[in-house]
């Protein structure tokens, strides 16, 4: 069935340091591949998102490439920093009034 | 910036029990939906909702689970006789149709005893 695999956290970084959070799915059909983020006592928050092959998402400083022939959608950040400390949660949708499929989370810790 | 809102932040129950869970979603937004993430595990997709009609419901979502949308704002789950597997945060979202962004509150944490 469909399903996301994420990385497993904790994922603990120091400042300015490079982040891969790597995430594959099984999906059939033509998936819209998302990254939401939560912070602390906050809600699930759109990070970035793309609709189709070779795509590439981005938004405060992340990017991820929606791979279709790896079914691969990696987070990336060159340099991360304190307020990054979050946990990230890969999805997609198949396109049925958007009901997103999630994995498990990866949560990011980022120290001084 | 108009967000999602939910209520209660955390509520405990005895097994049984009914519990209410209530979010008010952006208020031009058109679609409602409710997941949950058991601890540890995946955020689960529960239900559907437009147009003051379930579109797509889960699995989980079982004769002891409702949703309603009462009077225009609110949009409530409930869950009519609580089972210890019920324990999680349960999130509510919404959507401006056709932007394919889902808006989420910051959850609802059941626990079941």
């Amino acid at each position: 069935g469909d399903s996301v695999t994420q990385m497993e956290g904790p994922v603990t970084l120091s400042e300015e340091a490079f982040l891969t959070i790597n995430c594959t799915y099984t999906a059939t059909g033509y998936p819209s591949l998302f990254w939401y983020v939560q912070y602390p006592g906050e809600g699930l928050q759109l990070l970035l998102k793309a609709t189709k092959a070779d795509d590439k998402g981005s938004n405060k400083g992340f990017e991820a490439t929606y791979r279709k022939e790896t079914t691969s959608f990696h987070l990336e950040k060159g340099s991360v920093q304190v307020s990054d400390s979050a946990v990230y949660f890969c999805a997609f949708d198949t396109g049925t009034a958007s009901k997103l499929t999630f994995g498990t989370g990866t949560r990011l810790q980022v120290t001084l | 910036e108009p967000e999602v809102t939910q209520t209660p932040s955390h509520q405990v129950t005895q097994m049984g029990q009914e519990v209410i869970l209530r979010c008010v979603p952006i208020s031009n937004h058109l679609y409602f939906y409710w997941y949950r993430q058991i601890l540890g595990q995946k955020v689960e997709f529960l239900v559907s909702f437009y147009n003051n009609e379930i579109s797509e419901k889960s699995e989980i979502f079982d004769d002891q689970f409702s949703v309603e949308r009462p009077d225009g704002s609110n949009f409530t789950l409930k869950i009519r006789s609580t089972k210890l597997e019920d324990s999680a945060m349960y999130f509510c979202a919404s959507m401006l149709r056709g932007t394919g962004e889902l808006f989420f509150g910051e959850g609802s944490r059941l626990t079941v005893l």
